[in-house]
């Protein structure tokens, strides 16, 4: 059964690094997001992406955020300058969107930021 | 906007009871519900979904779920609760393809022996 991959599982890095997160959608599917989840809070909407550009995106998705689809297979999400408040699990989702509004879930990246 | 409330941050019931979780939602325009599942240091996995169609609907692992318009809720239910159904649980409800989710704070369930 396809399924949503994610990579790393685990990050750390230090404050004010980059870090990118790395997803591998379901191959025939048209809309991508991430979501994150600070530990015991609610799962929350980050941004969502259709052909090729931003479809949508939360007020938690500021300058520091960006995503990028640079092949056919990769969707990524990129933190430019972390902070300690962006420790979180950071999860992927896609959907095939016309047949479906289901959204298929990765098993998420935590990132960790000291 | 859409909203979604879970009624009851943590449940508690015994191995063997009836499990009742709420969610209640609030949309403009027909919503597709949903319910996840997650596991400690896991990911989210589908329980069930509504669509159109049937409002009484099954899934995954005996769970079942009832959409009800007039009461804005879509409750989920399971006959009797195993020790594995222990997890967080997650209400989410979206209007249109493609549109992000939005997701309810979810319910700690803890089963009992």
């Amino acid at each position: 059964e396809p399924e949503v991959t994610q990579t790393p599982s685990h990050q750390v890095t230090q404050m004010g690094q980059e870090v990118i997160l790395r997803c591998v959608p379901i191959s025939n599917h048209l809309y991508f997001y991430w979501y994150r989840q600070i530990l015991g809070q609610k799962v929350e909407f980050l941004v969502s992406f259709y052909n090729n550009e931003i479809s949508e995106k939360s007020e938690i998705f500021d300058d520091q955020f960006s995503v990028e689809r640079p092949d056919g297979s990769n969707f990524t999400l990129k933190i430019r300058s972390t902070k300690l408040e962006d420790s979180a699990m950071y999860f992927c989702a896609s959907s095939g969107g016309r047949i479906s509004n289901e959204q298929f879930f990765g098993p998420g990246t935590r990132l960790t930021v000291l | 906007a859409q909203s979604v409330t879970q009624l009851g941050s943590h449940v508690s019931v015994s191995e063997g009871a009836l499990v009742l979780l709420r969610c209640n939602y609030s949309s403009s325009v027909p919503p597709y519900l949903f319910w996840y599942v997650q596991y400690p240091n896991q990911g989210l996995q589908l329980l069930l979904k509504y669509t159109t169609g049937a409002t009484l609907v099954k899934g995954i692992n005996g769970f079942e779920a009832e959409f009800k318009k007039s009461e804005t809720s879509f409750h989920l239910t399971k006959p009797s609760a195993h020790m594995s159904d222990a997890a967080e649980y997650f209400c989410a409800v979206s209007v249109s393809y493609g549109q992000n989710f939005v997701f309810g704070p979810g319910t700690r369930l803890s089963v009992l022996p």
